[in-house]
Formats: structure tokens, sequence, C-alpha cells
């Protein structure tokens, strides 16, 4: 069976610093990937998507990126955090007409 | 552009009783997907039901039913039977695929959340 894996799983950063979020899938090849973000009270926005290795499509203009350097293998990124960047962030993918949730990374920037 | 509406922020039932979440959306797509997510404190989104926009009959899993009114943009989704278990926050999302993307890569737009609590 397919499994879908985030870490860290809490994260609290200063404004500033880097940032790097890992997810992995297990049980499947060339998966679709994604990077939602939940912001407190609000239902889910989708940041990146990418359907292979590394093809990356936006939906959100920011101050986050994503790559992907391996098939099963899909990383969310950001050079300098801002307040606002934090959140609750989940990655999923998707098949047969159907997404799938990671268990998500709280990330607090201070 | 797709928008999805969950006009009860928050609900509560009591337990072994019924209770309805609303959500409605709007969008020119014909070929789409309706979903519930369950989302409980632990904040894992769990899938809960889905319903194809081409099929006339609403989607059943076990407890949980939806009506689905095409013309109307609404889907709403029956909780029978409530037991403690279900308190989680609910998201009722929308899919269509993604333009210009290899097959099988969907967006899913989601409402705002409908905070369910079961009391028992």
């Amino acid at each position: 069976s397919q499994t879908i894996h985030q870490w860290p799983a809490t994260l609290v950063q200063p404004v500033g610093s880097p940032l790097s979020l890992e997810c992995t899938v297990e049980g499947t090849s060339n998966p679709n990937l994604y990077w939602y973000r939940q912001a407190a009270g609000r239902g889910l926005q989708l940041l990146f998507y990418s359907v292979g290795i590394g093809q990356i499509s936006s939906e959100v203009p920011q101050n986050l990126s994503a790559s992907r350097p391996q098939d099963r293998q899909f990383i969310l990124s950001s050079k300098k955090l801002l307040l606002s960047d934090s959140g609750f962030y989940l990655c999923a993918w998707s098949a047969q007409n159907e997404q799938y949730f990671g268990p998500g990374t709280r990330l607090t920037v201070t | 552009a797709q928008t999805v509406t969950q006009s009860q922020p928050e609900m509560s039932v009591q337990e072994a009783e019924t209770v309805t979440l609303s959500c409605t959306y709007d969008t020119s797509e014909n070929n789409y997907y309706l979903f519930w997510y369950k989302q409980p404190p632990s904040r894992q989104m769990i899938l809960v039901i889905r319903q194809e926009a081409y099929k006339q009959q609403n989607a059943t899993e076990n407890r949980f039913s939806v009506n689905f009114q095409k013309a109307a943009k609404s889907f709403s989704l029956k909780i029978s039977d409530s037991q403690l278990g279900d308190t989680a926050m609910y998201f009722c999302a929308f899919m269509i695929s993604l333009p210009y993307s290899g097959a099988g890569s969907y967006q899913l737009t989601f409402g705002k959340g409908t905070k369910l609590s079961v009391i028992p």
C-alpha cells in the first residue's frame, strides 16, 4: 500500500531563516505530488504541484519554492522566511481521481 | 475560477443523532469531482466520501452520505448515528484536472470548513 511521509512534524523558525520541508511517497512510482498550505481558520490553498522529476508548477507566487529531485520526493523551500509563512503545510499525491494527504508540518515563524 | 462555500462555521450534534453539513460551489466546468474531507485534532486530512459530477446517484459510505444537487451546485454531507470520533473539521472540496499538466494531475479547491462537535 502507498504511504506518504512528511518531516519535520513541527518547526519553529525565526524570520529571515531558510526553510526545507520534505515529503516522500512509498509504494507507487511517478506520482503526481502537491504542496498545500492551511492558514489558521481557513481551508487548504494549493501552492505547487509536480507531475515528474524536475517539473514544478506554481499556483500562487510567493516567498516559497519547490523542487522534486527524485521520483518520490518533493521539497518545499524558502531562502528567507516571513511571518506570513506560518501555517500547516500538507503534501499530497493523487491517483484515480483522488488525493491523499500526508500528516503535515506545523511551521511557526517567530 | 472555482469557489467552495461552507456557510456553517460550527455545528454540534448529540451522539447517535444525525447532522447535515452544507456546501455550495461555483464553477463553469462540466466534469469535476466533489469530496468531503475530515480533519480531526491530529490535523491529518482524511477522505470521507467522493462524488463524480456525471453520476446522478448520491454517494454513500457507511454512516456518511451526500445530497448532490448539480443544478443547484449543492453538495451536503449527512452523518447518521453520530459518534464521538466524528468530532473534527469537515472540508468540502471541488476537484478538476489541472491544465497543461500530465494525466492524473488535479486541483482541489477547499471551503473554509465546518467545525463539528459530537456531544456525549
